[in-house]
């Protein structure tokens, strides 16, 4: 079955650019949407953005100055740049696939993003 | 921006029917959808297309649209049930947005 992973520093400090990847095994990575979604301890969802497989783009509004997706098929891979970090975007970041259900079907397990110097 | 409202909490006893609401302006002219989340665990998709359930979920959850209000319901609510619950949409600039999440507790 189509598993994702996340990975990446845990640790970023402020102003600096957050980097993430997420890993899609089991299946390909054609014909879906995904996208990154976040969650800072103890409160809601949002979601930052999604990669057509074929490369097109669209991100939250709130943070589209910030947030950059790309996708590597060759590697089954899209990742997540999210530049001049704060505190406040600590939180644990969520791979997840859409199969055009508008819904997202498979969540990846989540990796924890502190923000701190 | 576009909003989706849910209220924080909602309370059940086992085996009664729980209701959650998520409300939106015109969210019946969307599709909505719906996830489970336990602790320190990742959300898992429990209604899609305001009212298809995924493979394995169980027939005790079903949603439904009326309106501006769409509607998280189980049936028969059982303890393994409790867990915070987020109603999700695309708004008309095709961007996700998120409810702020319902927090069921089964006593």
């Amino acid at each position: 079955q189509v598993q994702l992973q996340e990975s990446g520093p845990g640790l970023v400090k402020p102003s600096e650019t957050l980097s993430l990847t997420c890993t899609v095994s089991g299946g390909s990575i054609n014909n879906y949407f995904w996208s990154w979604i976040r969650q800072p301890p103890g409160k809601g969802l949002e979601w930052i953005g999604y990669i057509y497989y074929s490369g097109s783009t669209n991100y939250n509004p709130s943070l589209k100055s910030r947030v950059t997706i790309s996708v590597d098929r060759s590697k089954n891979q899209f990742s997540l740049k999210l530049s001049s970090v704060t505190a406040a975007d600590t939180a644990v970041y969520y791979c997840a696939r859409d199969p055009l259900f508008y819904a997202f079907d498979i969540w990846g397990q989540g990796t924890m993003v502190t923000v701190s110097s | 921006s576009y909003e989706l409202t849910q209220p924080p909490s909602v309370s059940v006893s086992p085996g009664q029917t729980a209701s959650i609401t998520c409300s939106g302006d015109k969210l019946g002219d969307k599709y909505a959808c719906w996830y489970q989340q336990k602790p320190g665990q990742s959300p898992v998709l429990v209604i899609y297309q305001d009212r298809k359930r995924p493979s394995g979920i169980p027939e005790r959850f079903s949603g439904s649209t009326s309106g501006n209000t769409a509607t998280l319901t189980i049936s028969g609510t059982q303890a393994m049930d409790e867990a915070d619950y987020y109603c999700q949409a695309w708004d008309s600039s095709t961007n996700v947005v998120f409810g702020g999440g319902t927090k069921l507790t089964v006593l």
